[in-house]
């Protein structure tokens, strides 16, 4: 069971929008900055969306994030089928003194 | 160019030690959080412990007590020494840089599969 909640999996046609959501607490979400990572299969993470909402160097503008109060959530537009990956948010719990994150949302572009 | 490359993975019997190795480079380990962060066979991310960039350390909750963090800042190595370890251990182990929040986990090394097994 992880300590922040995502939906499993999340499908959408190329061409268009998904948004993945990620819920939390007061003591994670609600109390620090929200990562987001990409992983293709037998692959390490790689981080998409840093502080909330901004994106690293390479990260082209079609990802997103946003935060508010206790949940954050991921946008991706213009959907490729190379986007097809599963997707997990993380942050800090200042109750549990660890880093948390989600169960994790596989993408599938139809 | 930041690399991290993990060592030190294997198939280790319930009640045996190992202890995992991350070589760091294109960046000073002591002036950075560094974590771990491990992935069981077809599940998600679960982060296993942290050294700070003053020499803190912190651990999740399902190995605090059996697993040890460390740096050797002249080698820029981090390492976890796993003891006691139990087939629930069996993971892909990640190094990272950061630590989550306002630590952002921005670079990862490929992992370093660790099977505890009879």
């Amino acid at each position: 069971q992880s300590v922040l909640t995502q939906p499993p999996s999340v499908s959408a046609a190329p061409g268009q929008k998904v948004t993945i959501s990620c819920s939390g607490s007061s003591s994670n979400i609600g109390n620090d900055y929200v990562s987001w990572f990409q992983q293709f299969p037998g692959t390490a993470p790689k981080l998409l969306i840093y502080e909330n909402n901004k994106r690293p160097s390479g990260i082209p503008d079609r990802f997103s994030g946003s935060k508010s109060d206790t949940s954050a959530t991921l946008g991706i537009t213009g959907l490729q089928t190379g986007d097809e990956a599963d997707y997990y948010c993380g942050t800090w719990d200042n109750s549990l003194n660890a880093g948390v994150f989600g169960g994790g949302t596989k993408l599938t572009v139809l | 160019e930041v690399q991290l490359v993990e060592t030190g993975g294997g198939l280790i019997q319930p009640g045996g030690s190992l202890r995992l190795s991350c070589a760091a480079s294109g960046f000073t380990v002591s002036s950075n959080y560094m974590s771990w962060v491990r992935q069981a066979p077809g599940k998600g991310l679960e982060w296993v412990a942290l050294v700070s960039s003053g020499g803190n350390t912190k651990y999740a909750d399902s190995v605090k007590g059996r697993f040890t963090i460390s740096r050797d800042n002249s080698k820029s190595t981090l390492y976890l020494q796993m003891n006691s370890l139990t087939p629930e251990d069996t993971a892909l182990y990640y190094c990272a840089r950061g630590a989550g929040g306002r630590h952002p986990l921005d670079y990862w090394g490929q992992g370093t599969l660790v099977t505890v097994s009879s």
